[in-house]
């Protein structure tokens, strides 16, 4: 069955470090992966995808993520943490039977401390 | 383009009530979907639809029904609300229907408390 894990409840980061993330997945086939963020009061954004090709996806607000086939991760990453990137992070993967439809993760809550 | 958006935003029912949350988008995508959104669980899909007159399951159906007259509406209906029914919702479209690899535009969500 497919599946998404987020092993960190929260992560801590002070303003200026890099951050991580963490995502693993469980797929039958090809994954298509996701991430979105949403911030307080708000709906989800979307963040970045991996499909195929490269696996070093760029997306919006200088976020990146690794695709790491042999560890089955997904993990998200930026150079240099924000305060305003504060928010919760969820990591999707498509579910089997086709269409458009998500499992996510439980979703991992980031605080970037000044 | 207004997006993907959702009314009410906060709603209060009592047990047995029922009551319907809006979804409407403007950019003409076919797939819609309901998610709903609790604490340690992530986002759980409610119902979707792919196209007009064109709807399913997901994952947790049940309590919850669905229709889709038009491309730009999605209604979700609650016919008996019940307390495990108090979550967040969202609403969630993207412009084709198969790949599995469209992004998704969610709305702002609906808070829901059933007393």
């Amino acid at each position: 069955a497919q599946s998404v894990a987020q092993p960190e409840d929260q992560v801590n980061v002070a303003e200026g470090n890099p951050l991580t993330v963490k995502c693993t997945y469980s797929v039958s086939g090809n994954p298509y992966l996701f991430w979105y963020v949403q911030y307080p009061n708000r709906g989800l954004q979307f963040l970045l995808k991996y499909i195929t090709g490269d696996n070093l996806v760029k997306g919006s607000y200088g976020f990146e993520a690794e695709f790491n086939k042999s560890q089955t991760s997904f993990h998200l990453k930026k150079p240099s943490a924000l305060v305003s990137d504060s928010a919760l992070y969820f990591c999707a993967v498509r579910a089997p039977g086709g269409y458009n439809k998500l499992i996510f993760g439980a979703g991992t809550r980031l605080a970037v401390h000044p | 383009n207004a997006g993907v958006t959702q009314t009410p935003k906060f709603q209060v029912l009592k047990t047995g009530q029922s009551m319907t949350l809006q979804c409407a988008q403007d950019m003409n995508h076919e797939y819609m979907s309901w998610y709903r959104q609790d604490p340690g669980m992530g986002l759980r899909l409610i119902h979707y639809s792919v196209g007009a007159g064109i709807t399913d399951q997901g994952e947790v159906p049940n309590g919850y029904n669905v229709s889709r007259s038009t491309t730009e509406d999605f209604p979700l209906r609650l016919l008996s609300a019940a307390p495990s029914q108090t979550s967040v919702y969202f609403c969630a479209s993207s412009y084709s229907v198969s790949g599995g690899w469209e992004t998704q535009y969610f709305g702002p969500g609906t808070r829901l408390l059933v007393l």
